[in-house]
């Protein structure tokens, strides 16, 4: 079946320390992966997103990992501040028909502790 | 901001009612996409407008309806109201056939079924 989910719902890290939200996929036949970042009340923001043929790739602060053995991502945050309080989805982007879908997982929410 | 626009912003109904909701893409993207978020969980996806015409449906029964407008705004329909119908509505927009780049997403409109 078609799942996307996540390790931890919870994380809660020190500001300044790095923060690691993990995913789990299940579907190999996924073309890219997108990492959103939502805030209470607000839609979802993208963040960075990484192609099936590639193993990392590096954005402002932020560094997203795919293992395509294991069917694992991951999103680093460097240096984690109060602003990166939030919920984070990983999306899995599936060409079907024509149409990109994005499956969601349910989300890590990330708490910074000042 | 992503400058997709959606309206209302809260929406409470009965059971039984029905509903209409509102998107403004963002400039330049012709592809519009919604979704259903449950409390708690990631967004599902609802179906997909291209050009004005539907491009790929999720789950969905038949009383979730849509349309897409000239300007590439677009509406979602949801008739005969159910309490699990309960939940934030996103739509995203994005340009490329059938979404193709990054799907940006408005703040939602949170409908509230009585």
């Amino acid at each position: 079946g078609e799942s996307v989910g996540l390790h931890l719902p919870t994380l809660s890290v020190q500001e300044g320390d790095n923060s690691i939200i993990n995913c789990a996929y299940s579907n190999s036949a996924s073309d890219y992966f997108i990492w959103y970042k939502q805030e209470s009340g607000k839609g979802p923001q993208f963040i960075i997103d990484i192609r099936s043929n590639m193993d990392k790739r590096q954005g402002q602060r932020v560094t997203v990992l795919l293992n395509k053995t294991v069917k694992h991502l991951s999103l680093q945050i460097a240096a984690t501040q109060p602003g990166d309080s939030a919920v984070y989805f990983c999306a899995e982007v599936r060409i079907t028909s024509g149409t990109y879908k994005y499956i969601f997982g349910t989300g890590t929410r990330l708490k910074v502790l000042a | 901001e992503t400058g997709v626009t959606q309206s209302p912003t809260h929406l409470i109904k009965t059971r039984g009612q029905q509903v209409t909701l509102r998107c403004s893409s963002q400039s330049g993207h012709n592809t519009v996409s919604w979704y259903q978020q449950a409390l708690g969980q990631g967004p599902q996806f609802i179906f997909q407008y291209y050009r004005e015409e539907e491009n790929g449906r999720g789950n969905f029964p038949p009383r979730f309806s849509g349309l897409q407008f000239p300007n590439y705004s677009s509406e979602l329909n949801v008739n005969a109201l159910e309490l699990d119908d309960s939940a934030l509505y996103l739509c995203a927009s994005s340009s490329g056939q059938g979404g193709a780049d990054t799907q940006y997403f408005g703040p939602g409109t949170r409908l509230t079924v009585l």
